[in-house]
């Protein structure tokens, strides 16, 4: 059924500024983290991933921050650019268990 | 080559009648999902199957189920559709463990 309670966060942000984007996640004993892009109309795409043993992970023009003690994630995106407007979706991973995904969040991008 | 691919992309159809979404992956992965997106884009986990055998079996209607003829395949047929049915179905897979790669989606309306 429907997600009732839950809703979209969106996240609006000037062309060309830094855009950082957070997660809450729930099992404290998970150990591997990744962030998904959505775009309009398609499936959710693989942007970068981190494991429990690091803090910090840097991609192109994204940055994965994970704070272990809070249960946060965040992913940061460099530059923010139009085509960056999408669905971000982090996901966390017990090993032997399935990925389960966090409420998403809209990026929307302002000219 | 398209990696997880979803037929239909889009399917309209009554309430009550019996309709099925076909998947495939040429990846080689072992496992193979089912998610539920709903409209305020929450992604939720139905199904997976690793090696034909279904693995997880969330709390859907039991009017959903899911049939694997080999492990490039995992299609979802739905009996007596409901309009709450509605929503975005997506196909993934993954090698166990490891991180899902997603189809573009099927649309389903029920009117």
């Amino acid at each position: 059924g429907e997600s009732v309670g839950l809703h979209l966060p969106t996240l609006s942000v000037q062309e060309g500024d830094n855009s950082i984007i957070n997660c809450a996640y729930s099992n404290s004993a998970s150990d591997y983290f990744i962030w998904y892009k959505q775009e309009s109309g398609k499936g959710p795409q693989f942007i970068i991933d981190i494991r429990s043993n690091m803090d910090k992970r840097q991609g192109q023009r994204v940055t994965v921050l994970l704070n272990k003690t809070v249960k946060h994630l965040s992913l940061q995106i460099a530059a923010t650019q139009p085509g960056d407007s999408a669905v971000y979706f982090c996901a966390e991973n017990m090993e032997g268990q399935n990925f389960v995904f966090g409420p998403g969040t809209r990026l929307s991008v302002l000219p | 080559d398209t990696a997880v691919s979803q037929t239909p992309k889009y399917l309209v159809t009554q309430m009550g009648n019996d309709k099925s979404i076909k998947c495939e992956q040429n990846l080689g992965h072992d496992t193979m999902y089912w998610y539920k997106q709903d409209s305020k884009k929450f992604l939720k986990i139905m199904f997976s199957y690793n090696n034909k055998e279904l693995i997880i079996n969330e709390t859907v209607p039991n009017r959903f189920s899911p049939k694997s003829p080999d492990k490039a395949h995992l299609n979802l047929h739905i009996n007596s559709l409901e309009l709450g049915d509605s929503a975005v179905y997506f196909c993934a897979s993954t090698q166990w463990g490891s991180l899902p790669f997603f189809g573009q989606g099927t649309r389903l309306t029920v009117v």
